[in-house]
């Protein structure tokens, strides 16, 4: 009864080469997003899907890429990896956006997905 | 640049001991505040959320909000080995058209038998 799933749970590549990381839920919430945490950091937002509105971080680099293909699905590119991109990638959704007059809606988070990359 | 701050820790508290976890926020109009608990190699997972100034309880847990301090608090009573995890508070910043977490870096806490 996972709610958000993440593929694979660990992944190893090499520098340079292209790798995409999975997210799917089964809560069919409006919103899913994309944090990295490196290691004793705090998660930091990449960027998020509300229904197909891409919204991406300022500072996101263009390494980073994001496909939603259906309200279930989303998906992290990395174009080109870096050392600088081992990290855990982790997915997450919310029912909607939080409002501007307060409030919002409770983030879950998937397990994450380790990438190694030598 | 909007910040939240916590004392990396490590917190280090006796079991069955009241266990006190704190954190600073710069934007002064954040409406919206978490809690998470991450254990080692894991995702984050809820623990409670705060919107009103005060105490809010939920079993063993009890959040405390001062928006005029900018402050917000974890208490966890009767502390047990199993509560040993890093605490992450995260509050909703709100730029542009809708807000986003932001997360401090969490306060790792050690809970001895």
């Amino acid at each position: 009864d996972a709610m958000v799933i993440q593929n694979p749970r660990y992944q190893v590549t090499q520098f340079g080469k292209p790798v995409t990381l999975s997210c799917s839920q089964t809560l069919n919430h409006n919103v899913m997003y994309w944090y990295q945490q490196k290691s004793s950091q705090a998660p930091k937002l990449l960027f998020h899907y509300y229904d197909k509105d891409f919204n991406n971080e300022a500072d996101t680099p263009d390494n980073f890429q994001s496909r939603r293909p259906n309200t279930s699905f989303c998906f992290l590119d990395i174009r080109s990896p870096g050392l600088g991109d081992a990290a855990m990638y982790l997915c997450a959704t919310s029912r909607d956006r939080a409002p501007l007059n307060g409030g919002a809606d409770t983030q879950y988070f998937g397990p994450g997905t380790r990438l190694t990359v030598l | 640049q909007k910040e939240v701050e916590q004392n990396s820790g490590p917190l280090s508290v006796p079991e069955g001991a009241i266990a006190s976890l704190n954190c600073t926020y710069s934007d002064r109009g954040s409406q919206s505040f978490f809690w998470y608990r991450q254990y080692s190699g894991k995702s984050p997972e809820l623990i409670m959320f705060i919107y009103s100034n005060g105490d809010k309880e939920d079993g063993r847990f009890t959040a405390q909000l001062n928006k005029a301090s900018q402050y917000v608090s974890l208490l966890i009573r009767d502390s047990q080995p199993s509560d040993s995890a890093t605490y992450l508070c995260a509050v909703v910043n709100y730029g542009g058209s809708q807000g986003n977490l932001i997360f401090g870096k969490g306060t790792k806490l050690s809970v001895k038998p």
